[in-house]
């Protein structure tokens, strides 16, 4: 039971460049989310999936996309990356039962 | 609209001493309300909750949190720290009236317990 993974864990683009960062959970939840955690702004929610076949945005969700794959896992993609998007970014699975968050290890993103 | 405030950026506690960490809620309807920790290069680890019941909730690493209803508040306290108990802590909401299960993190606390 490997909880929630994330891939990559480091990644450095250039402005403009695109890439998907990947998440999967193993715990058979039905609730997915992306958030990027920025010093002093904590967590902030970028877009969450409350089951499978629907997203939403949350708090920030310009420059971003999602793709609810299938009930496992959550992608996020940057189409054109910008300097401002510079964070670490977790993804986070949250089962109805228990209505705890589950976080992954983090991708740690920097936009030359 | 949701928030959650943590007024606090640092907290400094000598190992040994009682330790709090302040959190205050804003919700339109009845809160779940969430307490987690965050270790270096790590995601965040869920502490403990209050969704209904003892306002006097209890976690892992002897963490508990007293819910205030009148004061809007959830602050996470414990009796006596420790050293490894030094980390990033984040209070969270969900509005249980909302029908979606979104959170809303504060800002983040980091605790320093000094030896």
């Amino acid at each position: 039971n490997a909880g929630v993974t994330q891939t990559p864990k480091f990644q450095v683009l250039k402005t403009g460049q695109s890439m998907t960062l990947q998440c999967a959970q193993d715990m058979n939840h039905n609730s997915m989310y992306w958030y990027r955690q920025d010093p002093g702004m904590g967590l902030r929610l970028i877009y969450y999936s409350a089951s499978e076949g629907t997203t939403d945005k949350g708090e920030v969700p310009n420059g971003y996309n999602v793709s609810r794959l299938n009930k496992r896992e959550f992608s996020l993609r940057l189409e054109s990356a910008a300097p401002s998007q510079t964070s670490v970014y977790f993804c986070a699975s949250n089962g109805l039962i228990t209505d705890t968050q589950y976080f992954g290890p983090g991708t740690r993103l920097t936009v030359l | 609209a949701q928030s959650v405030a943590q007024p606090e950026d640092q907290v400094n506690v000598a190992e040994g001493n009682p330790l709090t960490v302040k959190c205050t809620y804003s919700v339109s309807g009845n809160p779940y309300l969430f307490w987690y920790v965050q270790y270096p290069n790590r995601g965040l680890q869920f502490l403990l909750k209050y969704i209904t019941g003892d306002n006097l909730v209890k976690g892992s690493y002897g963490f508990e949190a007293e819910f205030n209803k009148s004061q809007t508040s959830f602050h996470l306290k414990k009796p006596s720290a420790l050293v490894s108990d030094s980390a990033l802590y984040f209070c969270a909401v969900r509005d249980r009236g909302s029908g979606t299960y979104k959170y809303i993190f504060g800002t983040g606390t980091r605790l320093k317990v000094l030896a």
